[in-house]
This record gives C-alpha cells, structure tokens and sequence, in this order.
C-alpha cells in the first residue's frame, strides 16, 4: 500500500481568498496523478490528470502543477467562491500495476 | 447521458445475508472499478477490471467477490457480509488502463451491515 498524502486536511478561507493544498507521494514508478472534487452528497469529479514532470494544468480559476521527482503536486485556487466546497482528492498511478491509490482529500471551505 | 450508474443507493441488511452492487457504465470503457470509502481513509480500491474477464484484486479484496462478463457491467458481490463491510462503495469507470484516462464515478452506494 503505497502512501500518499495530502495537506492540509481542512481548510476555511474568505470568499476572494486564493488558495492551495499539496499532493504527496513515492515519487519512484510514478506513472500519472489525478486530481479530484468532491462535493458533499456527490460523486468525485475529475479535474486534472497529469503525467509530466514539470506540467502545468488549468481550468479557470483552478491549476495544478506536479513534480515527480521530488514527488508532489499542488493544487490551487484563485479568488474562492462558495461554490468552491468541497473535498479535492488526489489519486496516483503507478506503473508497477494498475492500481489507483487515493490520498485522504483536503476539505476546502470557503466562508461568503 | 454518459454515466456510470450504481444500485441500490443504499441498503441496510443483515450480517452473512448475500448481496450484490450493480455497477454499470454506458460510454464504452474498458477499465472499471470499485472503492470503498471510509472515515479517515481515502478512497481504497477492492478489485479492478482492464478488460472484459479481467479482474485483479486492489488493496481491501477481502470478503469481496467481482465479475466482468460485459464490458458495460462490473458488479461487487458480498457473499457473506459482515459489519465490517459498512462502508460507502464507488464505482468507477475510464477508457482504458486507468493512467492518464481520468475516472468516472457513480453516485454511490451505502451499505449498512447489522
């Protein structure tokens, strides 16, 4: 069972705040991460998935970036909505089997 | 609509009385999974499929059986449940091998074990 963690576990923040939480992971093997929302009575929702040392994805006012050698990602947020609650989980792959290994999730509330 | 559709949503039964969770998946995928997940824990996978009858054990396959006989249907068979079990069970699907494919997921379902 491989290790992977997240940070902080929660998280309270202003309506406008920008803000960000860290993926960590064994970095050897390292195939692809995921990153997940997950709203409250939902089912996860994919945000990114990312695969190169070095990538850069965004979707509006949420990027992530990843670093596979040193084994981490972080996840950000511009400018918080409410609508941004939620619990965002990341999830590795690596290429020793066809697993998927989910950290705990960083429980993000955004406070109007 | 493209989805992955889990039954029932929830379901409180007895210990050591046989159930199954339907898990199934319209848009074509070839990998499919379940996860459980459980307070303080992240989401934990039970079985994994890549293909039709291919299935591999994840990280909590105990007490848990799996079938993959279609490519759209993967259902989670608890032959003899116990109250360990209780928990809130997920399917998944993506297009192929899981790695760079993101994972799509059902509603959920919760299972109450007595």
């Amino acid at each position: 069972i491989l290790n992977v963690e997240q940070s902080p576990q929660s998280l309270h923040v202003q309506e406008g705040d920008s803000t960000n939480f860290t993926c960590s992971f064994p970095s050897s093997n390292f195939y692809a991460l995921h990153w997940y929302r997950w709203e409250t009575a939902k089912s996860p929702e994919a945000l990114f998935v990312m695969t190169l040392n070095g990538d850069e994805k965004k979707k509006g006012r949420i990027s992530a970036t990843l670093n596979t050698k040193e084994g981490y990602s972080y996840l950000y947020i511009k400018g918080s909505q409410p609508e941004d609650s939620a619990t965002y989980l990341c999830a590795l792959y690596y290429n020793t089997g066809n697993q998927f290994y989910f950290g705990t999730g960083t429980s993000l509330t955004v406070i109007p | 609509e493209a989805q992955v559709t889990q039954n029932p949503r929830y379901l409180i039964t007895v210990t050591g009385k046989k159930l199954t969770v339907t898990c199934s998946q319209n848009m074509n995928h070839e990998y499919m999974s379940w996860y459980r997940q459980d307070p303080g824990l992240g989401l934990r996978q039970i079985y994994y499929s890549m293909n039709v009858e291919v299935t591999d054990k994840g990280d909590v396959p105990e007490g848990y059986k799996v079938s993959r006989k279609e490519k759209r249907n993967f259902p989670l068979i608890l032959e003899s449940p116990s109250p360990n079990q209780t928990s809130l069970y997920f399917c998944a699907s993506s297009l192929w091998g899981g790695s760079n494919q993101p994972q799509h997921f059902g509603d959920g379902t919760r299972l109450s074990i007595l």
